[in-house]
């Protein structure tokens, strides 16, 4: 089945810096791919994801770029705020039938203002 | 507020208890999900349940019984429990299942096992 790993588990940036978390998947097939961020006594909130026809996808402040070659994908956040502080995970979805996303065991963003 | 509701938010119970978990959802979604999260893991999908009936059961142990009487409610009923069990466990929904559908996620509940 899928796999996916990510990197890293913790990440401290100073405010206005950019960060970025990385993840690799093992299935080639994968072909949805999004980011879910989870702030502190709440559920994850899905805030971008991609498909695997595109490579980059943008919102404001945060991106998301797509290896198929390579099997990684990233989370760029540009200018980082207070407000970015919380959890990170990626994820990833093979097309067919009923499959359950497969989860990356998650980042802890620090921003220190 | 993602339109997925929990409750309760915390729960402490004995290895002998009997609890339930729930979850509403109000946003007319056909899919429901049951995961657990624990510290340092990724999030471990428990159960599916698409239009009431369940599509997916990942090797939960039998001591966790999920129930879906409609589209907006799910229950999850514990019993027997063990230390290892407690985690935070979380609701989510989506408009169907599978597809690469988005997932709404509850605040969830946090569960310890004495």
């Amino acid at each position: 089945g899928e796999n996916v790993e990510q990197h890293p588990s913790t990440l401290s940036v100073q405010e206005g810096d950019s960060a970025v978390i990385k993840c690799t998947y093992s299935d080639s097939a994968s072909n949805y791919f999004p980011w879910y961020k989870q702030e502190l006594g709440k559920g994850p909130q899905l805030i971008i994801d991609i498909r695997s026809n595109v490579g980059e996808k943008k919102d404001q402040r945060i991106a998301v770029t797509l290896n198929k070659t390579a099997k990684h994908f990233s989370l760029h956040i540009t200018e980082t705020q207070p407000e970015d502080s919380a959890v990170y995970f990626c994820a990833a979805s093979l097309p067919a039938g009923n499959t359950p996303l497969v989860f990356g065991k998650g980042t802890r963003l620090s921003v220190i203002a | 507020e993602t339109g997925v509701t929990q409750t309760p938010r915390h729960l402490v119970m004995g290895m002998t208890n009997k609890k339930s978990l729930k979850c509403e959802q109000h946003l007319g979604h056909n899919a429901m999900y049951w995961y657990k999260q624990s510290a340092k893991k990724p999030l471990e999908l428990m159960f599916v349940y698409s239009l009431e009936e369940r599509v997916e059961n990942n090797s939960v142990p039998s001591r966790f019984s999920p129930e879906c009487p409609n589209s907006s409610h799910l229950f999850l009923h514990l019993h027997t429990l063990q230390p290892e069990d407690s985690a935070l466990y979380l609701c989510a929904s989506s408009q169907q299942t599978g597809r690469n559908e988005k997932l709404f996620f509850g605040s969830g509940t946090q569960l310890s096992v004495l």
